[in-house]
């Protein structure tokens, strides 16, 4: 149980373009997601943490208009990278938990590789 | 604020021997505490966890850990490595009440025939 799947896994674009991320729970309903930024050799760092129906909330110095994140359902959470650069290339990261959950536990997608050429 | 150390980048340990990768956190009440491992170019997947009771806590794959209070530490341990345990391992930390979690920047397992 508490499967977590991330589409695409890998993807390639072009500087300037938008690329979205999906992030969803299979088999439970996740009432908070967060996304994650890796960069090789380094640790996860948090960018935001998103309620569904709600508007996501930032770390510091995490651009929200650069990094659009939706949770429209208990199910699905996106995150759109707008206007694409090449060091915006990274592992991303999503997780996910659900309420009763008083133990922090969060369960992580398989993560996307994004490249901007 | 809580934190996570984890003091060594790189660890290489032969096939066979045991294993054990330091943590240590700072966090002023009794933390929520995980290990997790990744293999290149993938997710998270979670070793075992520690919220409260017994200290020495069993994981999947043969780990186990053993929380500290005294020492603010929660180690990482494997009698006997495999060379499919050639990853890397993040120390997380959570608190009461909050959703988040902290890592640790990460300690590389290589292991050699």
């Amino acid at each position: 149980g508490a499967v977590v799947s991330q589409h695409p896994s890998w993807v390639i674009c072009k500087s300037g373009t938008s690329v979205k991320i999906e992030c969803r729970s299979l088999d439970f309903q996740a009432t908070t997601m967060f996304w994650y930024r890796q960069f090789p050799k380094q640790s996860l760092m948090l960018m935001a943490t998103s309620n569904e129906g709600s508007k996501a909330t930032y770390e510091q110095g995490v651009e929200k208009d650069k990094f659009l994140i939706n949770h429209a359902s208990l199910t699905l959470s996106t995150l759109t990278v707008t206007s694409a650069h090449p060091e915006d290339s990274s592992f991303y990261i999503c997780s996910a938990t659900f309420m009763g959950n008083s133990y922090n536990e969060q369960f992580f997608g398989p993560g996307t590789r994004l490249t901007v050429l | 604020a809580q934190s996570v150390t984890q003091p060594d980048i790189h660890i290489t340990v032969s096939e066979g021997a045991s294993l054990e990768l330091r943590c240590n956190y700072s966090y002023g009440a009794t933390p929520y505490l995980f290990w997790y491992v990744q293999s290149p170019g993938q997710g998270l997947q979670l070793l075992l966890k520690y919220f409260s009771g017994d200290t020495l806590v069993q994981g999947i794959k043969g780990f186990e850990a053993e929380f500290k209070r005294s020492q603010s530490s929660f180690n990482l341990r494997k009698p006997s490595v495999h060379w499919s345990d050639a990853a890397e391992y993040f120390c997380a930390v959570g608190a009461r009440g909050y959703s988040t979690l902290t890592f640790g920047k990460g300690t590389m397992l290589l292991v050699s025939p």
